[in-house]
């Protein structure tokens, strides 16, 4: 079984600030883990994901997450917020049978004020 | 590359009308998922095929909903009789085989049923 948290429904941070966008997993083996941004009526762009290789993964537009298995954590940061970073972002965990199916959290609203 | 294409990306229904949406997947991946999305929540998972074989079905996909892959290209997913929680988006997605591969997803195809 797996499952995922994300700990805040809404962060607002302005320009130019940093981002940081909280999720907790749960899994009974190694997961493969992801962030999806969707920008509305938009589909879903991945942004990085981690499979087991490095712990800090660098993504698309500055993100990058870290995998802490100690605290279960992959937490999503970015150094500097724009206003084009205004979105919703979803942690996914993986399964790591032969069938990768996701397990979506609730998501995080990010609003970016100038 | 055209990426996942899903067809209508809007339909407003009945309620009791049967609908029908249609998923074209990236044309070299072999798996190809359905999730569905309420508003304020995230992407749950309905079905998987790989190939034209249906491997596994969420419990959220009820004796109303049948999706097939009859020549494992394209894949369509109907719901019969309509009821008004059936108002959701339905995401398609694809990736290639193998675990920790990425999932793509397309725009969606929004339903509202009145």
């Amino acid at each position: 079984a797996q499952s995922v948290t994300q700990l805040d429904s809404h962060v607002s941070v302005s320009e130019g600030t940093p981002v940081l966008l909280r999720c907790n997993y749960s899994s009974s083996y190694s997961p493969s883990l992801f962030w999806y941004v969707q920008h509305p009526n938009k589909g879903l762009q991945l942004l990085l994901k981690y499979t087991s290789a490095a712990t800090l993964v660098k993504g698309i537009n500055g993100f990058e997450a870290e995998f802490k298995k100690s605290e279960t954590s992959f937490h999503l940061t970015k150094p500097s917020a724009h206003m084009s970073d205004a979105a919703e972002y979803f942690c996914v965990v993986g399964g790591n049978s032969g069938y990768s199916t996701l397990t979506f959290g609730k998501g995080t609203m990010l609003l970016v004020s100038p | 590359d055209t990426g996942v294409s899903q067809d209508p990306r809007h339909k407003i229904t009945k309620r009791g009308q049967n609908v029908t949406f249609r998923c074209d997947p990236i044309s070299e991946h072999n798996r190809l998922y359905w999730y569905r999305q309420t508003l304020g929540q995230g992407p749950e998972f309905l079905t998987y095929f790989q190939n034209e074989a249906q491997l596994e079905k969420s419990r959220l996909l009820s004796d109303r909903f049948s999706a097939e892959r009859p020549k494992g290209s394209f894949s369509t997913l109907e719901i019969q009789r309509t009821e008004q929680g059936d108002s959701a988006m339905y995401l398609c997605a694809s990736s290639p085989s193998g675990v920790g591969n990425t999932i793509y997803f397309g725009e969606g195809s929004w339903l509202t049923v009145v």
